[in-house]
């Protein structure tokens, strides 16, 4: 079946920071998410992504759609100690069903 | 407006005993999902229904998983039996078609 690689697996950084994360796929997607757990929840979306080379942001959250449409990162600025958490990277190939595959997701830790 | 309710929040049982999970989506969303996510891994799709029709159970094991959504609202999850390997978190996600999926907070199931 399809994979997602993300990277990377963990970031542990300072509050203010920056951080980028991304994701890579063998296949092509049409969507991409990128979604948010803090523990004990079930994902949040974040942004998502519609088409080629789209860049959309959500506060201090960027994220784009790779050209080749195999690959999406995600940028977080001036990182604050509540963007604690698991950032999955979603995407879903088309299709009748809307089948979403996740990344083993990115955790990262601020520290204030 | 309520998100997804998802009963109970925590599980542990015994490997080969039974066990069942319910799901209350958002009102007027006709697709579920459920999702099994293992400890340090994204969520997997176990199974998505559109109103009371299976539409992929390609990742549901069948010869213990089932699922149903009678009157195309709740939906239950049940292992029988289960196996140390189902340890796992059980999320519920719905959408209003095919499109954002919300999840509800999942439920954490431990088999010993």
């Amino acid at each position: 079946g399809q994979q997602l690689n993300q990277s990377p697996q963990s970031m542990f950084i300072q509050e203010g920071e920056d951080v980028s994360m991304n994701c890579t796929s063998s296949s092509i997607f049409n969507t991409w998410l990128w979604y948010k757990q803090d523990p004990g929840e079930g994902p949040v979306l974040l942004i998502a992504l519609y088409k080629a080379g789209e860049l959309t942001s959500n506060g201090r959250l960027t994220a784009q759609f790779g050209i080749t449409r195999k690959d999406s990162f995600l940028n977080i600025s001036a990182s604050i100690p509540s963007d604690v958490g698991i950032y999955f990277c979603a995407g879903n190939s088309g299709g009748s069903n809307y089948k979403l595959t996740f990344g083993k997701g990115t955790l990262l830790t601020v520290n204030p | 407006e309520a998100g997804v309710a998802q009963s109970p929040r925590y599980k542990i049982i015994e490997k080969r005993q039974s066990v069942a999970f319910w799901c209350n989506p958002i009102s007027g969303h006709a697709t579920l999902y459920w999702y099994q996510q293992i400890l340090g891994q994204g969520p997997k799709l176990l199974i998505q229904f559109q109103n009371n029709g299976v539409v992929d159970d390609s990742q549901l094991p069948k010869d213990r998983f089932s699922a149903e959504r009678l009157k195309g609202v709740d939906s239950t999850l049940k292992i029988q039996p289960a196996k140390l390997e189902d340890s796992a978190v059980y999320l519920c996600a719905s959408s209003l078609g095919l499109d954002t999926q919300y999840f509800g907070p999942g439920t954490r199931l431990t088999v010993l």
